[in-house]
């Protein structure tokens, strides 16, 4: 099983407060992915990063932003949350293997804000 | 990044085989064809990868034609704990960032 991490699993907070979700992995993957989705809804992809210092927006336009200081680490950050922003948010790292190149995703964080 | 298309729903039973068709009309010459399983409140699990023809492992079978445009994944003997959302992704192997789609639904009943 691969090590991906998310934290929080569940946050509700207020309109205009400022959250980071963080996702650590310790696999090592240069590749990461931070994936929004509603229930029973489709994964938007919304950033990625192929490495340190590298970070692309997705196809679903997205007010958050995020780092890559860390190879193992790829927080996303909201300045000012709105209630838009409730949603499932998950975190994934990728590598090719002898399988492919497969993605790992993480428990998620499912953010309400009211 | 090509799109891809697929059947919304699929019911089936237990013990049966089942065919989920996925078409990707644009799909590029070095493109791969990625299947993912997600369960609610989950993140999607990689199932299987291919480039043509036939692909198996442990869990699935990957049939991809030659003009490559359709692929379907077989679940031999599923059983209720299929019961899941199955993704077809279309990308190329480096891991280029891929795109989800609605995926799948599959039901299986006893």
């Amino acid at each position: 099983e691969a090590d991906i991490y998310q934290t929080p699993r569940y946050l509700v907070i207020g309109t205009g407060k400022k959250i980071t979700l963080e996702c650590s992995q310790t696999m090592g993957h240069d590749k990461m992915y931070w994936y929004q989705q509603d229930p029973g809804m489709e994964l938007h992809l919304i950033h990625y990063s192929y490495g340190v210092n590298s970070t692309e927006k997705g196809d679903l336009s997205s007010e958050s932003t995020v780092s890559r200081i860390r190879t193992e680490h790829f927080p996303l950050t909201l300045e000012s949350a709105r209630p838009s922003h409730t949603s499932q948010y998950l975190c994934a790292s990728s590598v090719y293997s002898g399988r492919g190149n497969e993605q790992f995703f993480g428990p998620g964080t499912r953010l309400t804000v009211l | 990044l090509a799109k891809t298309t697929q059947p919304i729903s699929m019911d089936s039973y237990e013990g049966q085989e089942v065919n989920i068709t996925c078409s990707h009309n644009n799909i590029a010459t070095n493109d791969y064809i990625t299947w993912y399983q997600q369960f609610p409140s989950q993140g999607p699990r990689f199932i299987i990868q291919g480039y043509k023809t036939k692909v198996t492992n442990e869990v699935a079978s990957l049939f991809i034609p030659a003009d490559r445009k359709s692929s379907t994944l077989s679940l031999p003997r599923v059983s209720l704990s299929d019961t899941a959302v199955y993704y077809c992704l279309v990308g190329d192997r480096a891991g280029t960032a891929l795109i989800f789609g609605k995926g799948t639904t599959l039901s299986v009943s006893s």
